[in-house]
């Protein structure tokens, strides 16, 4: 489909563990967004991507924490030595960079970290 | 400090009443505001957008307002409905960039 694609749609993890979450923005959308919602809590924003921009990183919570987006399209958000509390569900999106842009979401991926 | 603040963090209404949701922002120049819907399990969807000329749009049972003066946006559900329940986010744009709020949670009980 032509929409913002995540993958995996669930992943279960051992403490400790390495996890890489996919992102396939829609084509052509130079800005990226990835977002993560905690069991009952708000959407906490995480890294923003602007084409050949520096990313915003400043709201990944630790360096355990990283993401890259290849080429200016696909991004992948990486989480080391994974704890309980980075359980969660991991938004990404995307949007074109002009003025009335609307931001598409994905599926979003939901890590649980046993 | 979140440049755009939503309240309540959530909220529970009965079927057929309804509710007005608040978002207040910072950030500056502004570009537009929009207000998404997320139903559970589902990434969130646009339901409005609204520029700074712009003081109420409405989507069927969903009216938003904006005072660009004060910084200030609302929306309303109207004779909410079962499915009305899910999480709405404000998204403020400027400078090319979005800046998203926290959401509010809205559960319709029958």
């Amino acid at each position: 489909g032509a929409g913002v694609s995540q993958s995996p749609s669930n992943k279960v993890t051992e403490k400790g563990k390495d996890v890489e979450l996919r992102c396939d923005p829609i084509s052509g959308h130079t800005a990226l967004y990835w977002y993560r919602q905690s069991l009952g809590q708000g959407l906490e924003f995480l890294i923003y991507f602007q084409g050949n921009s520096a990313p915003d990183k400043s709201g990944l919570p630790s360096d355990r924490f990283s993401a890259e987006r290849t080429g200016g399209s696909v991004s992948t958000l990486t989480i080391q030595r994974t704890q309980q509390e980075d359980s969660a569900v991991y938004l990404c999106a995307s949007s074109r960079r002009n003025p009335s842009t609307e931001a598409f979401f994905g599926q979003g991926t939901r890590l649980t970290v046993v | 400090k979140n440049q755009v603040e939503q309240s309540p963090q959530s909220l529970i209404i009965l079927e057929g009443k309804n509710c007005t949701l608040q978002c207040n922002y910072t950030v500056s120049p502004f570009s537009n505001l929009r207000w998404y819907k997320q139903d559970t399990g589902r990434g969130p969807v646009s339901l409005t957008i609204m520029t700074f000329s712009e003081n109420t749009k409405s989507n069927g049972r969903y009216t938003a307002t904006l005072d660009a003066d004060t910084k200030q946006s609302s929306l309303h559900i109207t004779a909410s409905q079962l499915s009305d329940s899910a999480s709405y986010i404000c998204v403020v744009s400027f400078d090319y960039k979005l800046s998203f709020g926290a959401g509010t949670t809205v559960t319709v009980r029958a």
